[in-house]
């Protein structure tokens, strides 16, 4: 069963507009959430995190809102950049898990010049 | 520069060959980890290890081996136990009670 969802596999915006990646996740104990974008044939690259005790972080272009009640976060990229396209991963860890992180199966954002 | 290194990029072996990843870091970091991405399925913990001369199993690792004996290197071994070993190995690093892992390049093992 996984424990980090992202629903949506795919994802195509134009360019300008905003992106809205999403992330579910089951288990109400994790205490930090990033996210991850991944080239083709490359290793993921940090993007931006929130810790649990938070409800939004901001980093230039990029946003993440968490909801905890909803067990529920989301990526806002405004505005959208074609070099924005990549695979975006949503990761949550847990303190008790030791240090190992659950990651959601992705989502391909694609941006449409 | 600091970072993680792969190597190769690129493996091919035969099937019942056993077959070793290379996982290199200059971070000074003490925890290492090898995933594994499938299409569809994100990525699954393999092995990790917290310290030099230890590690633990992962979600998935059936078929895989691993040591730990200096800091900077992880290697993985997939062996012919593993059903299906055709896929993408990402190796990635952290500090201790840092939440954020730098990840390296990926190898991308097919197995003929």
């Amino acid at each position: 069963d996984q424990q980090v969802k992202q629903n949506s596999p795919s994802l195509s915006v134009q360019e300008g507009r905003i992106s809205i990646l999403n992330c579910d996740y089951t288990n109400s104990m994790f205490d930090y959430f990033l996210w991850y974008k991944k080239y083709p044939a490359e290793g993921p690259t940090f993007l931006i995190s929130i810790s649990s005790i938070k409800d939004k972080n901001e980093d230039g272009r990029f946003t993440v809102f968490l909801n905890k009640s909803a067990k529920h976060l989301s990526l806002h990229i405004v505005p959208s950049q074609p070099g924005d396209s990549a695979v975006y991963f949503c990761a949550a860890w847990e303190f008790n898990y030791g240090q190992n992180f659950v990651f959601g199966p992705g989502t391909r954002l694609s941006v449409l010049p | 520069d600091g970072g993680i290194t792969q190597s190769p990029k690129y493996l091919f072996r035969k099937e019942g060959q056993n077959v070793t990843l290379s996982c290199e870091q200059n971070l000074n970091h003490d925890a290492m980890y090898w995933y594994r991405q499938d299409p569809g399925q994100g990525l699954r913990l393999i092995y990790y290890s917290q310290i030099v001369n230890d590690f633990q199993k992962g979600d998935i690792a059936e078929g895989y081996s691993v040591s730990r004996e200096k800091k900077e290197s992880f290697p993985l071994t997939v062996t012919s136990a593993q059903k299906n070993p055709t896929a993408f190995y990402l190796c990635a690093s952290s500090r201790p009670g840092q939440n954020e892992q730098f990840f390296g390049p990926g190898t991308r093992l097919t197995v003929l």
